[in-house]
């Protein structure tokens, strides 16, 4: 199984609602990413997980909250969130941070706030 | 900061081969990476190479690096209408990947 998993395939949210992005792995990777990707642009990195624990934030605002609740599974919070935060939102995943990082790349969630 | 650079488009023929370019900034990226990704897809890793070689073949894909000018290319024969997408350069330290703007190839039959 070398799939990364994500759901909602498609979410739709107002500004005052709070919901929820989940991603899973079951390839044993201990490092998981959340990346932020707009139309026509590259993926931008948001967090990373390294064995569970928070290694890497991107000044990202706290209306998005990262949870990594075990190895398999990345949760991304979303709560008062603004038009433009509209995007692609990819999960990641890899053995660990350091070697070939290869990423592994979930189908992505299309996020739109109205 | 890091900065990752490519030319925005590329149109070949089916049959011909493609040259993607890219230009990155951090000396110390380890590993350099190219990615594919199709329309409302995600990203699908293709090759990779440590920085301290210059070419790396796999198949109909060719990698090649030069460090000193932070030069790196991706050849893809024998193009196929099925390569069609976009590619992205990355660069890779610790765990921290930063992205080129991507190239978008288009394969006319």
């Amino acid at each position: 199984d070398t799939e990364v998993t994500q759901t909602p395939k498609h979410l739709v949210m107002g500004m005052t609602n709070k919901k929820s992005l989940k991603c899973e792995q079951h390839m044993g990777h201990r490092a998981m990413y959340w990346y932020k990707q707009k139309a026509k642009k590259p993926p931008e990195l948001m967090f990373v997980y390294s064995y569970e624990k928070l290694s890497i934030n991107e000044s990202v605002p706290s209306r998005f909250s990262p949870e990594c609740p075990n190895s398999s599974l990345l949760n991304l919070h979303l709560h008062a969130l603004q038009p433009e935060d509209s995007a692609l939102y990819l999960c990641a995943s890899s053995q660990d941070l350091g070697g070939v990082t290869e990423a592994f790349f979930g189908q992505g969630t299309r996020l739109t706030v109205v | 900061g890091e900065d990752v650079e490519q030319s925005l488009f590329l149109s070949v023929r089916e049959g011909d081969s493609s040259v993607i370019n890219c230009t990155y900034t951090d000396s110390s990226s380890t590993y350099l990476y190219w990615y594919k990704q199709e329309p409302g897809a995600g990203l699908q890793l293709l090759t990779y190479i440590f920085s301290n070689m210059d070419m790396k073949q796999d198949q109909r894909l060719t990698v090649l690096l030069n460090k000193k000018d932070k030069h790196l290319s991706l050849r893809i024969a024998d193009t196929q209408t099925g390569d069609s997408a976009i590619y992205f350069c990355a660069e890779s330290n610790a765990g921290k990947s930063t992205f080129g703007d991507g190239t978008t190839l288009t394969v006319k039959p």
